[in-house]
């Protein structure tokens, strides 16, 4: 297994369109969790699951956001009508039920147009 | 006030120095503390983890837990060009979601 992977690595998007990335965590984690991350800004936590169940959502994930994980495997996170202030990296990571700490991708950097 | 308060810096030294990066928190219901390294364009790499107050040391890094003043500190020894990245702090209560810090830039420079 090697980490954390996501796709894309980079996205370009004029406004408006929608975008969907994806997360595949280690293999054995059965947490996962996303997070967006701005320029000179810590990660901002935004949604996670325990294996299919999305047990929390931040304020930050407005009704333009979606994320799903079918079958406790990977994850999806959709943007809808994407504006310029989604511009940003999206961090995904796992960790096990009682992990010492996350495994983070390297992200999806997104642009948006 | 952000739960987790961080210099953003840039804080630059030369090689060999000792590194001292730091952070305060608020909530004193944390108890698990993280230090996380990125580099440019990439995602955070898990470097240090500390449960609860104490002291923990890995090679050229330790990691300190003040609950009772609510700071974190990371120490890097004999600094390295290749330790310069961005240093995060982060923090949870219980198994919840990490809280991180702006974090800080560190230059070392040879």
């Amino acid at each position: 297994d090697t980490g954390v992977s996501q796709n894309p690595r980079h996205k370009i998007t004029k406004r408006g369109q929608n975008v969907t990335f994806r997360c595949d965590p280690i293999s054995e984690h059965n947490r996962l969790y996303w997070y967006r991350q701005t320029l000179g800004q810590g990660p901002e936590f935004l949604t996670y699951f325990q294996n299919e169940a999305q047990l929390e959502k931040s304020r930050l994930l407005s009704d333009r956001f979606s994320a799903e994980r079918p079958k406790g495997s990977f994850s999806t996170l959709e943007i809808q009508r994407t504006e310029q202030g989604d511009s940003a990296m999206y961090l995904c990571a796992s960790s096990l039920d009682r992990g010492e700490g996350y495994t983070f991708g390297s992200g999806t950097r997104l642009t948006v147009v | 006030q952000k739960e987790v308060e961080q210099d953003p810096g840039p804080l630059s030294v030369p090689e060999g120095a000792i590194v001292s990066l730091n952070c305060t928190y608020s909530n004193s219901a944390f108890q698990y503390f993280m230090w996380y390294r990125q580099y440019s364009r990439k995602g955070p790499e898990l470097l240090m983890y500390t449960y609860s107050s104490g002291n923990k040391e890995d090679g050229r890094f330790t990691a300190q837990v003040d609950k009772s003043s609510k700071y974190i500190s990371l120490f890097i020894r004999d600094s390295q060009p290749s330790d310069s990245a961005t240093y995060l702090c982060a923090m949870r209560k219980g198994f919840q979601k990490l809280v991180f810090g702006t974090g800080t830039r560190l230059l070392v420079s040879p």
